[in-house]
């Protein structure tokens, strides 16, 4: 299974943007990169998605290289609500989780 | 809508006894996934179902065993239970096969003394 190298925590502050990188040199041609995040007691909460093209929707945006070998998950206004686990996930027929970022947000 | 729910919510059983986890998942979704989520880790693919068809299964012992319903609820069953099975027990649901976004429950915590 293809794998993804996140770090393992990030800190920002409330209103600032968050760029949460994430490393998938394996990557084949048909892996959609996802992103998930897991609030705290909770079961984890889809972000984001894309295959070649940058992608935006409501919660983020996702910026990928343009050799697919990395990615980065873009929060503009990072806010307290957004402190959780950021997973960057390869998928193919299922979901394989890494460790992920815990991501701090300081009011 | 009614998001993925799961039942129960907590569950504390004893060392070689069995137990079965219970999914309903969002309506019109056909695709099931279980995930097992240790302490401290990101949750671990065990299965997958879609129109009642195991579709995928993760590296789990033959003791880990579930099902698909024709109304696409699903069950997770464990037997003969084991300390590290203890663990947060995750289901998610899609619309299909080629729908990537999935949804969880909220998960059972299952503990084994």
């Amino acid at each position: 299974d293809a794998k993804t190298t996140q770090p393992n925590s990030m800190e920002s502050n409330e209103e600032e943007p968050v760029h949460l990188p994430c490393n998938h040199s394996t990557i084949s041609g048909t892996d959609y990169i996802h992103w998930y995040r897991q609030l705290p007691s909770q079961g984890p909460e889809y972000v984001i998605h894309g295959l070649t093209s940058n992608v935006n929707n409501r919660m983020a945006s996702l910026a990928i290289a343009e050799d697919r070998k990395s990615s980065t998950l873009i929060l503009h206004r990072a806010t307290l609500r957004d402190a959780a686990v950021y997973y960057c996930i390869l998928e193919t027929d299922k979901l394989i989780f890494g460790t992920g970022t815990r991501l701090q947000v300081f009011p | 809508d009614a998001g993925v729910t799961q039942s129960p919510t907590h569950l504390i059983k004893t060392r070689g006894q069995q137990v079965t986890l219970r999914c309903s998942p969002i309506s019109g979704h056909k695709s099931v996934s279980w995930y097992q989520q240790v302490l401290g880790q990101g949750p671990q693919f065990i299965f997958q179902y879609y129109e009642k068809e195991e579709r995928g299964r993760g590296n789990f012992p033959d003791r880990f065993s579930a099902r698909q319903f024709p109304n696409y609820s699903s069950e997770l069953n464990v037997n003969a239970l084991l300390l590290g099975d203890s663990a947060l027990y995750l289901c998610a649901s899609r619309r299909g096969l080629q729908v990537y976004e999935q949804y969880f429950g909220p998960g059972t915590r299952l503990t084994v003394t």
